[in-house]
């Protein structure tokens, strides 16, 4: 099983700041099949990054997806009310897809 | 507009079954997967497997193959999750969401929460 480790666990930030979130692979995982997933509150989750850097369909060009082998970045380059959510990175490299424990990004 | 909607919250007893569902929206239902994602209450996302509709080939990840099954009737667009027997340890939000073979989750259900309790 690959495990997917996300730090921090929980990033206090004030809008118009950048966000660095980070996600740490126990095995290399081909970026090919890394994304990472919004969820506010009570809301479904949303594709925001695929192939680790693709932005989805409609998602703002402040989010960027960056990374290889084991170690994948999420940046919002400056942070809106609306980006203040839980984050997961989710990998299908191997037959047991898993998603990391999530980042909580949380207004300072 | 791709969407997937599924069925309504579910109360159960321990023991009860269930069947819940996912229906598409928008794209050819039998080209792509369809996920299911279990999220606990406050806790994260957990991959429960996918299943092709076309051909309802499936793959579960084993912490859950056995205590689920996943099935699809492609004539109406419609994937479900079923359990034979369920347990209090069972309730959670379940969500769908379509699925490109080893790539992203998108779009994604609204999610349908299920609550065993006796």
């Amino acid at each position: 099983e690959t495990v997917l480790t996300q730090s921090p666990g929980v990033l206090s930030l004030s809008p118009g700041e950048r966000a660095t979130l980070s996600c740490r692979a126990s095995q290399s995982v081909n970026s090919g099949y890394l994304c990472w997933y919004q969820q506010k509150p009570g809301q479904a989750p949303r594709l925001l990054i695929s192939g680790a850097s693709g932005r989805a369909s409609g998602i703002p060009d402040r989010f960027s997806g960056s990374g290889s082998g084991t170690e994948f970045t999420l940046t919002i380059s400056r942070l809106e009310a609306e980006d203040f959510a839980v984050y997961y990175c989710q990998q299908s490299g191997s037959s047991l897809y898993t998603f990391g424990q999530g980042t909580k990004l949380e207004i300072k | 507009e791709v969407q997937l909607v599924q069925s309504g919250a579910q109360v159960k007893k321990p023991g009860e079954s269930l069947k819940i569902s996912c229906k598409g929206f928008g794209y050819t239902f039998t080209n792509y997967w369809i996920g299911w994602v279990r999220q606990m209450p406050g806790k994260g996302l957990e991959w429960m497997g996918i299943i092709y509709p076309d051909d309802s080939d499936t793959r579960y990840n084993p912490s859950f193959q056995g205590r689920v099954t996943m099935s699809a009737d492609k004539s109406i667009a419609t994937a479900y999750l079923h359990w034979n027997s369920l347990k209090s340890s069972d309730t959670a939000m379940y969500y769908c969401a379509r699925h490109r073979d080893r790539s992203w989750f998108d779009p994604w259900g609204q999610g349908t929460l299920v609550t065993v309790s006796s």
